[in-house]
């Protein structure tokens, strides 16, 4: 079964500053999906980025960068330029590219910006 | 984007009652739909996989008599907790899979805050 560990509970940065999340991840697979997402407290999953296993080059979103080392099953996101509204708590997740689409994902990390 | 629309947002009911949330694609069709369960300050854990026209796939450990799956149509899929218990008290999430797309994405509904007293 595949597992995915965020070892950051929670995290803090100055507002424009860049912060890195972390999350590994294993699986025996070689083709999967990985995700970064964030719930507010409103509750509401929002996506913040997708990563394909079979692609070398990293995701960008707009402030929104990954690290994806395959090798390694790593995948940090990195936020730059912070913004207040980045405060939530964040998911990384694995889905296999095979069968069931189901999300398995990582016990959270929550993001506080300081103003 | 896509669009789903979890109902209710919060329930309170009394031990011993059933509770039905309902999950609604709007505007596209979901084939499969995803129920979650999020204990306070934990994770999603999967708690089935709904799928339109047939039985739900239900995860290890979860009680498909007491988490009973419809999905009847291609918009709608229910969750309804059976004879609820304090225990059963969580925040309950869907999701509901695009098709058709270049990069198919999973969309989230608001969330159900139940609350068994």
């Amino acid at each position: 079964a595949q597992t995915v560990t965020q070892s950051q509970p929670e995290m803090s940065v100055q507002e424009a500053e860049t912060v890195t999340l972390s999350c590994t991840y294993d699986t025996s697979e070689s083709d999967y999906y990985l995700f970064w997402y964030k719930q507010p407290p409103s509750r509401q999953m929002i996506l913040v980025i997708r990563q394909e296993a079979y692609k070398q080059q990293n995701a960008t979103e707009n402030r929104f960068s990954v690290n994806f080392q395959k090798a390694a099953k790593s995948f940090s996101l990195k936020i730059s330029d912070s913004q207040l509204g980045d405060a939530a708590m964040y998911f990384c997740a694995y889905r296999s590219a095979l069968g069931n689409e189901k999300l398995t994902f990582g016990t959270g990390t929550r993001l506080t910006i300081i103003p | 984007g896509a669009v789903v629309s979890q109902h209710p947002s919060r329930v309170i009911c009394k031990s011993g009652t059933s509770v039905k949330i309902e999950c609604r694609s709007l505007d596209f069709q979901a084939t499969t739909m995803f129920w979650y369960r999020q204990f306070p300050k934990q994770s999603l854990m999967l708690m089935a996989t709904s799928n339109e026209g047939s039985k739900a796939t239900y995860e290890q450990g979860v009680e498909k008599d007491k988490f009973l799956i419809n999905h009847a149509s291609l918009t709608l899929s229910t969750l309804t907790v059976t004879s609820a218990h304090p225990e059963d008290s969580s925040f309950y999430i869907c999701s509901a899979r695009v098709l058709g797309q270049a990069n198919e994405k999973l969309f989230f509904g608001s969330g159900t805050q139940l609350s068994v007293l």
